[in-house]
């Protein structure tokens, strides 16, 4: 089965860089997938790794360490409107379903 | 396009009624999802379907049942609704078993058990 461990929350200051973290266990990896879920609102896709290493997208940044089943999410130039709750998901039954992290609540202050 | 649509936004329940959440999509994606969200539970899969006519249990299935009689609908059904089934419910769709393809959600219905 799978195990995925998040922080529940983090607080970061608005232009700040901030790391969340995420540690997961699985029978057979196929991925790891970020999201992000602003609240009363649905999850969104941020990114996907497969392979190891940094993957740049604008401000957010998605590292992945198969040998360490560790990823982590890097938010840069922080603003206001990131504070969300960011999902870590990685596939399960053969790319059929993910399973979900319980999230990281991560709010920005001024 | 109107991507995932939920019907309905709200719902406020008595115990032992019971309802049907419907999803809809336009993206004519073949596998179809519902969730729920509880605080400090996260996003937690209860039933899926891989195409048109299947359906498959997922982590938390008592209590619902499902049907994807078409491609765009998939519906979750509460027979005999509990405050335990209080919650948001989630629908998201997946273009096919591309390792790569994200999952595309709809906006959530928020249901209330009395």
């Amino acid at each position: 089965g799978q195990n995925i461990d998040q922080p529940t929350e983090m607080t970061a200051t608005e232009g700040a860089i901030v790391q969340i973290n995420c540690t997961y266990q699985t029978s057979g990896f196929n991925g790891l997938f970020w999201y992000q879920q602003h609240a009363g609102e649905a999850p969104t896709f941020l990114s996907y790794n497969v392979l190891d290493g940094l993957e740049e997208k604008g401000r957010f940044s998605s590292f992945l360490s198969r040998s360490k089943g560790y990823s982590y999410l890097l938010l840069k130039e922080l603003q206001m409107k990131d504070s969300a709750s960011y999902l870590c998901a990685v596939p399960s039954g053969g790319y059929q379903k993910v399973t979900f992290g319980t999230g990281t609540k991560l709010q920005v202050i001024p | 396009n109107a991507g995932v649509t939920q019907t309905p936004k709200f719902r406020v329940l008595k115990t032992g009624q019971s309802m049907t959440l419907l999803c809809a999509q336009d993206m004519n994606h073949e596998y179809m999802y519902w969730y729920r969200q509880d605080p400090g539970m996260g996003l937690r899969l209860i039933h899926y379907s891989v195409g048109e006519g299947t359906t498959a249990k997922g982590e938390v299935p008592d209590g619902y049942n499902v049907s994807r009689l078409k491609k765009q609908n998939f519906l979750l059904g509460l027979e005999s609704a509990a405050p335990s089934q209080t919650s948001v419910y989630f629908c998201a769709t997946k273009e096919g078993t591309g390792k790569n393809n994200e999952q595309f959600f709809g906006p959530g219905t928020r249901l209330t058990v009395l």
